[in-house]
């Protein structure tokens, strides 16, 4: 059966890195990791995609190992209100698509 | 603006009725998506439609249907023969381009509570 996992949570201050992982042994060939953040009372938003390597965009960076079967979303200086639940989503065989069950993460000041 | 919208974004009924959630898109995406969101828990696919007039249940299908007749609009009906139907549902969309997990695009969500 297909698994998406990620830790429960995390702690970090405010100005520092944090790496949040997730493991999907069974990853489609042809598929994406894509992860989401997620506020209290609202939908997820979409923070970053990558298939390999490494991706970044304004907002976080993402690095993928040569096999694939996990990812790691990195966000740089985090502030206060980046305090949310972050989700990794990835595909499997079949059209199967699982969320992790979020890492909630907690910045403190 | 395009976007996806839910309403109502709270909803309250009655134990043993029926009551449909909407979800409407303005993105001209093909595939649509309902999750349940459990209190502390992650994201449960309950159904899914690549589409117009096709659907799939995902993994938590029982007690909820759905329908596809537009392009823009998905609506979930919780019916009475779910047991535990008070959860925060989130309708979501995107686009089909040739790989099997694509950008999805959030609503709000709707919070229903069952008393």
């Amino acid at each position: 059966l297909a698994k998406t996992t990620q830790p429960i949570s995390m702690d970090s201050y405010e100005g520092q890195e944090v790496n949040i992982t997730c493991s999907h042994n069974n990853i489609a060939t042809n598929d994406y990791i894509t992860w989401y953040q997620q506020f209290p009372s609202q939908g997820p938003r979409f923070i970053i995609q990558g298939y390999k390597t490494k991706v970044t965009n304004e907002v976080a960076s993402l690095f993928i190992p040569a096999d694939r079967k996990s990812s790691t979303l990195s966000l740089p200086r985090v502030s206060l209100s980046d305090t949310a639940v972050y989700y990794c989503l990835v595909g499997y065989n079949n059209n199967d698509m699982r969320f992790g069950a979020g890492t909630r993460l907690t910045v403190k000041p | 603006d395009g976007g996806i919208t839910q309403s109502p974004k709270y909803l309250f009924r009655k134990e043993g009725q029926n009551v449909t959630l909407s979800c409407e898109q303005n993105l001209n995406h093909d595939a649509m998506y309902w999750y349940r969101q459990d209190p502390g828990q992650g994201l449960r696919l309950i159904y899914y439609s690549q589409i117009v007039n096709d659907f799939q249940k995902g993994d938590i299908a029982e007690g909820y249907s759905v329908s596809r007749e537009k392009k823009e609009s998905f609506p979930l009906t919780v019916t009475s023969a779910q047991k535990n139907p008070t959860a925060f549902y989130l309708c979501a969309s995107s686009t089909t381009r040739g790989r099997t997990t694509y950008e999805q695009y959030f609503g709000p969500g709707t919070r229903l509570t069952v008393t």
